[in-house]
């Protein structure tokens, strides 16, 4: 069956911009999360949406990060007035509750 | 919280097995999951082992898990060259996010 899609897959922004990435997990996942994968940090968490609870943000590294998750299917990571170190790819994974975790492909971002 | 820690790099031989070791600190970590990343390319689930279990057989992967040490490893038996990626260790108590070790490099020679 169809995996987690993200789109776009590569991005480049001048800094100061705001972005959007979108995720779409796997049918019928209630478990959504995005993560960053950069040089210097490794891949580290942001934000985590479990069925109709409120997301855990504690990942978020600033307030310019916010994620919103509609009808509990389609994700947006939304990142506001980018910086150059906002540079890395942004996966997200879904999952059943309790259950392994499936990544899509990844957005790269790249500020200039 | 949660740290886990890998060895960044190991190069064998094809047709050797490669074991990629992993060690993590909290001991409420139940789900141990071990990923690939190719060049370019998302993380590709490999296998994963829940802390009641020892050991998982998958076709020519071997997951060891050392409850007691906080020790995890993977073996791939017969490694080819198409086994060459970043092989990432990562911890979860089951509905939390993942965390991740810094990956391994795994590079096989022809």
């Amino acid at each position: 069956g169809a995996g987690v899609s993200q789109s776009p897959s590569n991005k480049v922004t001048e800094k100061g911009k705001d972005v959007e990435l979108r995720c779409d997990p796997i049918s019928g996942h209630t478990a959504l999360y995005w993560y960053r994968q950069s040089l210097g940090q490794g891949l580290e968490f942001l934000i985590y949406f479990q069925g109709n609870s409120a997301p855990d943000k504690s990942g978020l590294p600033s307030d310019r990060f916010s994620a919103e998750r509609t009808g509990g299917s389609v994700s947006t990571l939304t990142i506001q007035r980018t910086q150059q170190e906002d540079s890395a790819v942004y996966l997200c994974a879904s999952s059943l509750l309790g259950s392994e975790q499936y990544f899509g492909p990844g957005t790269r971002l790249t500020v200039t | 919280g949660e740290d886990v820690e890998q060895s960044l790099f190991l190069s064998v031989r094809e047709g050797d097995s490669s074991v990629i070791n992993c060690t993590y600190t909290d001991s409420s970590s139940t789900y141990l999951y071990w990923y690939k990343q190719e060049p370019g390319a998302g993380l590709q689930l490999l296998t994963y082992i829940f802390s009641n279990m020892d050991m998982k057989q998958d076709q020519r992967l071997t997951v060891l898990l050392n409850k007691k040490d906080k020790h995890l490893s993977l073996r791939i038996a017969d490694t080819q060259t198409g086994d060459s990626a970043i092989y990432f260790c990562a911890a979860s108590e089951g509905n939390t996010p993942l965390v991740f070790g810094k990956g391994t490099r795994l590079s096989v020679i022809a």
